[in-house]
């Protein structure tokens, strides 16, 4: 079956370190997007990518970086330079590199707790 | 204020019933998504739309783009329905093509 793979689904850190989210799909899609999801908010955009080896920066880029060397693959690195880590993280990717102008597909989020 | 309001923000009912909820946006858009996301964490888009309506099974969505509003409507609703209800919105905002999302409706079906 095609979708998102993130892994992992916990992820533990001590302030201070950089971590990496994975997100893998299998569906051939173009565009793929991070989002963090905070309680009481709605998703916020990190990062989007609409081709390989481009990427461009959301509404709250700061204190994150990622890449896009492969078609299936958009990491999430969570650098020091995040003031506030903790959040659920969302990897999503559509059909259409035209932003948001196709259905969205969605990982099943990891969730980053950073003490 | 935000873009896209979501109500209610919580809704409890019982198995069967119908329910609704409502989503509206302060802005011009050019699509309108409901999203469900399950207790797990993970978001399964149900609809994409930009006027009129969609059915999928017992899943209903509805748009006015005049009054900028938008409801999901469940019918014969079921526990395995609960989850939360995410609405958001294509919109061009600041020059640049954004998707605002609502803060979600968690619903809770008691059987």
């Amino acid at each position: 079956d095609g979708g998102i793979t993130q892994s992992p689904k916990y992820l533990f850190r001590k302030e201070g370190q950089n971590v990496t989210l994975s997100c893998e799909q299998n569906l051939n899609h173009d565009a793929m997007y991070w989002y963090r999801q905070d309680p009481g908010q709605g998703l916020r955009l990190i990062y989007y990518s609409q081709i390989v080896n481009d990427f461009q920066k959301g509404d709250i880029a700061e204190g994150y970086s990622v890449s896009r060397e492969k078609k299936e693959s958009f990491p999430l690195t969570v650098t020091s330079a995040q003031k506030n880590p903790t959040a659920f993280y969302l990897c999503a990717s559509s059909t259409l590199p035209q932003r948001f102008s196709s259905p969205l597909h969605f990982g099943n989020g990891t969730r980053l707790t950073v003490t | 204020k935000n873009e896209v309001e979501q109500s209610p923000q919580n809704l409890t009912a019982q198995e069967g019933e119908f329910i609704t909820i409502n989503c509206s946006y302060s802005v011009g858009i050019s699509a309108l998504h409901w999203l469900q996301q399950h207790p797990g964490g993970g978001i399964v888009s149900l609809f994409m739309l930009s006027s009129g309506k969609k059915k999928h099974g017992r899943l209903i969505a509805t748009i006015n783009i005049q009054e900028k509003h938008s409801s999901l409507h469940i019918t014969a609703s079921h526990p395995r329905d609960s989850a939360v209800y995410i609405c958001a919105v294509r919109a061009l905002i600041q020059g640049a093509q954004k998707l605002v999302f609502g803060q979600g409706t968690r619903l809770t079906i008691n059987p």
